[in-house]
């Protein structure tokens, strides 16, 4: 069965520097997603996107963020100048959501320690 | 800010028994729910999508109710075993912005041998 798949699994990085979260999202899906869990609490929503271009994003996602398509497989999550409170597990989804009801399909997750 | 709430946050329930529990929405603006089981090292998988009012679902001993009228949802789970002990989220879609998908707390179920 298709799956969604996260690179790397653990990424440790010191506060200030950018990381890149990749995502390959399964190939016939339309929407793909971000969301991170802090330790401890709920999976927030970050960002959707759709036909190349963001369609939702929540105000987590400023401008330290972004999401890129560059390639037609892979899905980013760029994080420029990390900060300590963005030591998170990120996971990325993707759906199919031609009909919007269709459900996410989830990576195993990139847990990110900032020091 | 949308709410999507999740009670209890935790439950630990003897092996055999049946459980359920809630997942309570906006009800104004409601399209679907998503119920994912998310087990211990891996990712959530989706258990049920539900969009009628008076929706029931139902997959082997686990079931689901949805009630979007008054804006919750139950899931239920009959004779309890070890490898149902998982947590379980429920997802929000609204109309408005039917490509945010949010997620609530989650319910934590321990299954007691």
């Amino acid at each position: 069965e298709p799956e969604v798949t996260q690179t790397p699994s653990h990424q440790v990085t010191q506060m200030g520097q950018e990381v890149i979260l990749r995502c390959v999202p399964i190939s016939n899906h339309l929407y793909f997603y971000w969301y991170r869990q802090i330790l401890g609490q709920k999976v927030e929503f970050l960002v959707s996107f759709y036909n190349n271009e963001i369609s939702e994003k929540s105000e987590i996602f400023d401008d330290q963020f972004s999401v890129e398509r560059p390639d037609g497989s892979n899905f980013t999550l760029k994080i420029r100048s990390t900060k300590l409170e963005d030591s998170a597990m990120y996971f990325c989804a993707s759906r199919y959501g031609q009909d919007n009801i269709s459900p996410l399909h989830f990576g195993n997750g990139t847990r990110l320690t900032v020091t | 800010i949308l709410n999507v709430e999740q009670s209890p946050q935790s439950l630990h329930v003897q092996e055999g028994d049946s459980t359920n529990f809630t997942c309570s929405f906006p009800s104004s603006n409601f399209y679907a729910l998503h119920w994912y089981r998310w087990e211990t090292a891996k990712s959530p998988e989706a258990l049920f999508v539900m969009t009628l009012n008076g929706d029931e679902k139902k997959k082997g001993r686990i079931s689901a109710t949805l009630n979007t009228k008054e804006g919750y949802s139950y899931l239920y789970i009959k004779g309890s075993q070890p490898e149902d002990s998982a947590t379980y989220l429920c997802a929000f879609i609204g109309h408005s912005s039917a490509s945010k998908i949010i997620f609530g707390s989650g319910t934590r179920l321990s299954i007691r041998p």
